[in-house]
């Protein structure tokens, strides 16, 4: 089974400053790894993913974030936040081998940019 | 704006009242989830639906009712809730339970059991 851990429940940072927001996961087949994002009363949705191919992803709102096989992480960066990105962030995993869908997610870092 | 549609934004209910949670999808997606969301955590899948059979149940309470009517359409039937089960539930969607991508969720339904 996976399973995915968010290290920082949650993560103040000023306006304009660069934020990193940390993701790792455990799994005994390849993956499929989400950032997604929930802003206050709304539902999920998807910043990024990484299926195969280049491990630096790219996503939606200036943020990336880079595969790393060998430490089983998938951190979510952005180089200048606003704050507008003050939201609830979720890592999730899935299977890699198409076999059944069910997504895990971690528990979520909160991102709070101050002015 | 989101294209999984879920109805209504927000219920009130007593615990002997019977409501329903609707949720639409118009991309050609064969699955179909239910997730409850509590408040700070991340979402809990209940159900599954995938070609419009169940085909997982996270050992919900039988107080939770899943239907499918169709290949877009997704209800939730709730029977004699429990102020504990107050929450968001959201609806979300997939191209099939068995392809790679995304889950496209909806903007969730707030539900409060008094």
């Amino acid at each position: 089974a996976q399973s995915v851990t968010q290290l920082d429940s949650q993560v103040p940072v000023f306006e304009e400053a660069p934020v990193e927001l940390r993701c790792n996961y455990s799994s005994s087949v390849s993956v499929y790894l989400f950032w997604y994002v929930q802003y206050p009363n709304q539902g999920l949705q998807l910043l990024l993913k990484y299926l195969s191919g280049s491990t630096l992803v790219k996503g939606i709102n200036g943020f990336e974030a880079e595969f790393n096989k060998s430490q089983t992480s998938f951190h979510l960066r952005k180089p200048s936040v606003h704050i507008s990105d003050t939201a609830e962030y979720f890592c999730a995993v899935t299977r890699g081998d198409n076999y059944g869908q069910n997504f895990v997610f971690g528990p979520g870092t909160r991102l709070s940019v101050l002015p | 704006d989101t294209e999984v549609t879920q109805t209504p934004k927000h219920l009130v209910m007593g615990m002997t009242n019977k409501k329903s949670l609707k949720c639409e999808q118009h991309m050609g997606h064969r699955a179909m989830y239910w997730y409850k969301q509590k408040a700070k955590k991340p979402p809990e899948l209940m159900f599954v639906y995938s070609y419009e059979k169940l085909s997982i149940n996270e050992s919900v309470p039988s107080r939770f009712s899943p239907e499918c009517p169709n290949s877009s359409l997704l209800n939730l039937h709730l029977h004699a809730l429990q102020p504990e089960d107050s929450a968001l539930y959201l609806c979300a969607s997939s191209r099939g339970q068995g392809a790679t991508g995304e889950l496209f969720f909806g903007e969730g339904s707030r539900l409060t059991v008094l």
